[in-house]
């Protein structure tokens, strides 16, 4: 199946730094998602994207399709301890299969 | 409330013996996935389903069945568990497709001896 590689794998942050994500696929995707999951829980959409070089926010989040629609970007301005969680970049090829990447953990110092 | 319920939240089991986890949606939603996470792995896609009667195979679908005679509920069934089979599932819903917000319910802990 198509692999999804997410880096870093984990990150450790102080309070009000900026964080940068990144996720690349061995071939092209048709739509980029970005997850959060909280301990615990099921993961949370926060970001989904339909066109490449497409750029959205949500809030201090903003996200990037790659033009080669291979890669998407995720950054986190500010961050803050709630913040504190696994980010997942997620996907479509060309048809219905789903793949979620391998996460990237974030750990916020106060 | 909007909600994925997935039962039971726990389960121990043996090699072999046949055991089914329930997913139930509130939405209408016509699309049902099941995946498994496994530490380091990311969440793996099962099997799928995009609307009643009709469903098809995510990346990892070995040693799995599903069903979806009705449009709320997709079980995922395990006819012979084994230990490689121990994992984290999760069910989710959207209303047509998992390019829209997937909701997810709360995850099954499995562990098969």
């Amino acid at each position: 199946g198509q692999q999804l590689n997410q880096s870093p794998q984990s990150m450790f942050i102080q309070e009000g730094e900026d964080v940068s994500m990144n996720c690349t696929s061995s071939s092209i995707f048709n739509t980029w998602l970005w997850y959060k999951q909280d301990p615990g829980e099921g993961p949370v959409l926060l970001i989904a994207l339909y066109k490449a070089g497409e750029l959205t926010s949500n809030g201090r989040l903003t996200a990037q399709f790659g033009i080669t629609r291979k890669d998407s970007f995720l950054n986190i301005s500010a961050s803050i301890p709630s913040d504190v969680g696994i980010y997942f970049c997620a996907g479509l090829p060309f048809g219905n299969q789903f793949y979620f990447g391998t996460g990237t953990s974030l750990t916020v110092i106060p | 409330e909007a909600q994925v319920t997935q039962n039971p939240r726990y389960l121990i089991t043996v090699t072999g013996k046949k055991l089914t986890v329930t997913c139930s949606q509130n939405m209408n939603h016509e699309y049902m996935s099941w995946y498994r996470q496994d530490p380091g792995l990311g969440l793996r896609q099962i099997y799928y389903s995009m609307n009643v009667e009709v469903t098809d195979k995510g990346d990892v679908p070995e040693g799995y069945k599903v069903s979806r005679k009705e449009k709320r509920n997709f079980p995922l069934i395990l006819e012979s568990p084994s230990p490689n089979q121990t994992s984290l599932y999760f069910c989710a819903s959207s209303d047509r497709g998992p390019q829209e917000t997937q909701y997810f319910g709360p995850g099954t802990r499995l562990l098969v001896l």
